[in-house]
């Protein structure tokens, strides 16, 4: 069985300042992790995601995530925030060979940035 | 290339009608998949559909159905519609099936289904 559980339903930072989306896992089996943004009114959008590579992944707009086995965790970091940051980002695991592409999505977690 | 498109955007209903929503994936992608989005129960998945085969269900009633033509463009049908129901049902592409070389999702602006 797969879950993510995203350990803050909504975070607030400046304009400027760093951020910090946490995301912890549960997998059976290896797991390949994504973070996803989504913006009002719109589709879910690919920041970036982990495979079986680096554990340290860098996503489209100055974002990154690592990958701790050992903690079962798969943050989402970005140095500065800037205003058009503000979205819903879900974490989401999928098991890393499958028949299947299912996706299990985190509850989500609102960011606020703050002029 | 056009992006995974969804119609149509905004869809009200009332309770006991059945509705049809449309996706049309990525042009090359053979793999669709559906998620329902709700605020209390967030993004579930809902099937998934390859070279117009089911490939994998989520845990919906029955009322839940979907196809896949020719082309890879897939369709979702709720009948009896419950006031519950009332989501924004995402659609997703992928070129392959499965998790086949990193087989990355993308996702189409959905639907936004109001059941009264």
């Amino acid at each position: 069985a797969q879950s993510v559980t995203q350990l803050d339903s909504h975070v607030s930072v400046s304009e400027g300042t760093p951020v910090l989306l946490r995301c912890n896992y549960s997998s059976s089996y290896s797991p390949s992790l994504f973070w996803y943004v989504q913006h009002p009114n719109k589709g879910l959008q690919l920041l970036l995601k982990y495979t079986s590579a680096a554990t340290l992944v860098k996503g489209i707009n100055g974002f990154e995530a690592e990958f701790k086995k050992s903690e079962t965790s798969f943050h989402l970091t970005k140095p500065s925030a800037h205003m058009s940051d503000a979205a819903e980002y879900f974490c989401v695991v999928r098991r890393r060979s499958s028949n299947t592409g299912k996706l299990i999505f985190g509850q989500g977690t609102t960011l606020q940035v703050k002029p | 290339k056009a992006g995974v498109t969804q119609t149509p955007r905004y869809l009200i209903k009332t309770r006991g009608q059945q509705v049809t929503l449309s996706c049309s994936p990525i042009s090359g992608h053979r793999s669709v998949s559906w998620y329902q989005q709700t605020p209390g129960q967030g993004l579930q998945f809902l099937f998934e559909y390859f070279s117009e085969t089911q490939r994998n269900k989520g845990n919906f009633p029955g009322r839940f159905s979907g196809r896949q033509f020719s082309n890879s463009r897939s369709e979702m049908n709720v009948s009896t519609l419950e006031l519950g129901d009332s989501a924004l049902y995402l659609c997703a592409s992928s070129l392959n099936r499965g998790t086949v070389n990193g087989n990355e999702q993308f996702f189409g602006p959905g639907t936004r289904l109001t059941v009264l």
